[in-house]
């Protein structure tokens, strides 16, 4: 069983619309979430970073974490064509940082 | 100025030979990783060092060595390199065990 898991995709989404990207995680017991942004050909980033239920905000990002489902997500606002990338999704337990297997993300004009 | 460099970011070799990578951090973290990323794209962590002591070490075989001079620096040396191996190698630091990475630009490894 994947300790973490997402649709790998790709999602598609227009320009300037909402893109959801979802994540599911198998350990009750993780305390941190992380979304990192990949562009091909580079090293992951981090965008955006939970560590308690609800919704944080940040610019067009917002991370949602519900610890009771183990689900978190990542709606990005007003898609941009630089939005395109693989976005993972990341959990501490065990001491120990597990990545997804990531959600590639397609914007079109 | 970089914040964690890798050297070299390409390496093309024959099976069976031995080949290093270095990583050098100046955040000021105390935390350092080695993580693989294969064809399929699934980043997977090796190795973690806190403060040059070993905290996170995978199930990787025994070919793959780790060694922290330091706390800056984390440098892995793969020995009887096999076509498997081959993938990108990305270093990272943090502050703690936070799980806020910084990574550099990646070792892309080639086994021929």
């Amino acid at each position: 069983q994947k300790e973490v898991e997402q649709n790998s995709g790709p999602l598609s989404v227009p320009e300037g619309a909402i893109a959801s990207l979802n994540c599911t995680y198998s350990d009750r017991v993780s305390q941190s979430f992380f979304w990192y942004r990949q562009y091909s050909g580079k090293s992951p980033e981090l965008i955006m970073s939970i560590y308690s239920n609800g919704d944080k905000e940040d610019g067009r990002f917002t991370a949602q974490l519900n610890k009771a489902s183990q689900y978190v997500s990542l709606l990005i606002r007003d898609s941009q064509p630089s939005d395109s990338a693989t976005y993972l999704c990341a959990v501490t337990g065990e001491s120990k940082l597990t990545f997804g297997t990531g959600t590639r993300l397609q914007v079109t004009l | 100025d970089t914040a964690v460099s890798q050297t070299p970011k390409y390496l093309v070799t024959q099976m069976g030979n031995d080949k290093s990578i270095k990583c050098e951090q100046n955040l000021g973290h105390d935390t350092m990783y080695w993580y693989k990323q294969d064809s399929k794209k699934f980043l997977k962590i090796m190795f973690s060092y806190n403060n040059k002591e070993l905290i996170i070490n995978e199930t990787v075989p025994n070919r793959f060595s780790p060694k922290s001079p330091d706390k800056a620096h984390l440098n892995l040396h793969i020995n009887s390199l096999e076509l498997g191996d081959s993938a990108v190698y990305f270093c990272a630091s943090s502050r703690g065990r936070s799980g806020e990475l910084f990574f550099g630009e990646g070792s892309r490894l080639t086994v021929l």
